[in-house]
């Protein structure tokens, strides 16, 4: 089963827009974190948000806020006001203590998201 | 400060070769990751280091792929015997200390590896 799953392979939003991008989950551990990484066309991966799942209040930063509904398992992310430098990929990713210690993040396959003028 | 950076920013090679891709992760960052992306898709873990320890190595898809880290700081990323299916973007990571769940990691701009 996808540990993370991005329904929207694509999105194309009005400049100005509020944009809700949409990411479920799946996991047993208890304690765990939840990343939203922007990737625009230049390759590099760019964090955005982090929700802790003891978190009590939602993320927020700046235009950036996370929607976490922790019985859903699902974390959807929010712009809000859209602007034209917000096209990119967006990826959710998941972060599971491992029995490594090692806490490997896991990523969703993404959702392509255009700003439109 | 200086970000994670990585080198070459592109490689083409003929199958058969060997490739080594380099990175050198933010000043002081004990953990060091490195993930794979290929067209289209999410990120895929590769191999964790912790200082020039690698305890995860699950990710590396086969015996052909091997990393090591010196000195605790940069990284270099071995294919052996390259093959079609390896072309992707190798994406290197560093955080500060590897542990605790609200840890963010931090990405260079990846080296694009292209098999011919």
């Amino acid at each position: 089963a996808q540990k993370i799953t991005q329904t929207q392979p694509g999105m194309f939003v009005q400049e100005k827009e509020a944009v809700t991008l949409d990411c479920t989950y799946d996991t047993s551990d208890p304690s765990y974190g939840l990343f939203w990484y922007k990737q625009p066309s230049s390759g590099e991966m760019i964090f955005l948000i982090y929700q802790g799942s003891y978190d009590q209040q939602n993320a927020t930063e700046g235009r950036y806020s996370l929607n976490f509904q922790k019985a859903r398992k699902s974390a959807n992310l929010v712009i809000s006001a859209s602007q034209l430098g917000d096209s990119a990929m967006y990826f959710c990713a998941m972060r599971e203590a491992t029995n490594f210690g090692n806490e490997k993040l896991t990523f969703g396959t993404g959702t392509r998201l255009t700003i439109i003028p | 400060g200086a970000g994670v950076s990585q080198s070459p920013s592109n490689k083409v090679t003929e199958k058969g070769k060997d490739v080594e891709l380099r990175c050198d992760p933010i000043s002081g960052h004990t953990a060091l990751y490195w993930y794979r992306q290929s067209l289209g898709q999410g990120l895929e873990f590769l191999i964790y280091f912790q200082g020039n320890s690698a305890p995860d190595k699950s990710g590396l898809p086969s015996d052909r792929f091997s990393a090591e880290r010196t000195g605790g700081s940069v990284s270099t990323l071995t294919i052996q015997r390259t093959q079609q299916e390896d072309s992707a973007v190798y994406l290197c990571a560093s955080s500060p200390h590897g542990g605790g769940r609200r840890e963010t990691q931090y990405f260079g701009p990846g080296t694009r590896l292209l098999v011919l």
